[in-house]
């Protein structure tokens, strides 16, 4: 149980396009997603919460403009990573809170490694 | 964008041995503490948890340490294996908060 998935699980793209992750919670219901970036040999730094039915609540330093995300379910959140650039290479990971458990527990999806030619 | 030249700190271990990968955290409002493994090109996965109000947690093989003194959180491994190399990732979250906060990660790297 508790198993998140996201696809694509890689892509690339051309510099000032856009491209969309999806996150979706497979035998759970989630109301609040979350949305991190990795770069290689760092840490996890999340980006935003996504709720479901609202907006998402951004990190400071991440654009929202630029980071589009919609949680338009209870078991898909997507981002939108709009006009990419080199720059925003990364692996994109998501995760999820099973809104039918007591407890902080957030499932983790298996990333999104995304790369800008 | 990408940094370059960075390096993870690396525990490397003979299969089994015991291993030990600590870390500190920074806020003393945290009440909840998790660590995380993540093998190469995958998210990261649960290994244990553990809240404020206890020291010590087992599991399967693994246990957390907590010190609340020093802001101190230990994770160790029994019997190590070659599936355990991964890095390994200390995550708080503050009282009230749902919001996961990672620690920089420790790479294990077993060897055979």
């Amino acid at each position: 149980g508790a198993v998140v998935s996201q696809h694509p699980s890689w892509v690339i793209c051309k510099s000032g396009t856009s491209v969309k992750i999806e996150c979706r919670s497979l035998d759970f219901q989630a109301t609040t997603m979350f949305w991190y970036r990795q770069f290689p040999k760092q840490s996890l730094m999340l980006m935003a919460t996504s709720n479901e039915g609202s907006k998402a609540t951004y990190e400071q330093g991440v654009e929202k403009d630029k980071f589009l995300i919609n949680h338009a379910s209870l078991t898909l959140s997507t981002l939108t990573v709009t006009s990419a650039h080199p720059e925003d290479s990364s692996f994109y990971i998501c995760s999820a809170r099973d809104m039918g458990r007591v407890g902080n527990e957030q499932y983790f999806g298996p990333g999104t490694r995304l790369t800008v030619t | 964008g990408e940094s370059v030249g960075l390096h993870l700190p690396t525990l490397s271990v003979q299969e089994g041995d015991n291993s030990i990968i600590n870390c500190a955290y920074s806020n003393s409002a945290s009440d909840y503490f998790i660590w995380y493994k993540q093998e190469s090109g995958k998210g990261p996965q649960f290994i244990i948890d553990i809240r404020s109000n206890m020291d010590k947690r087992q599991g399967q093989r693994v246990t957390v340490l907590l010190n609340k003194t020093v802001k101190h959180l230990s994770l160790q491994i029994a019997a190590t294996q070659p599936g355990d190399s991964a890095v390994y990732f200390c995550a708080e979250i503050l009282y009230g908060n749902n919001r996961l906060a990672f620690g920089k990660g420790n790479q294990v790297v077993v060897i055979p």
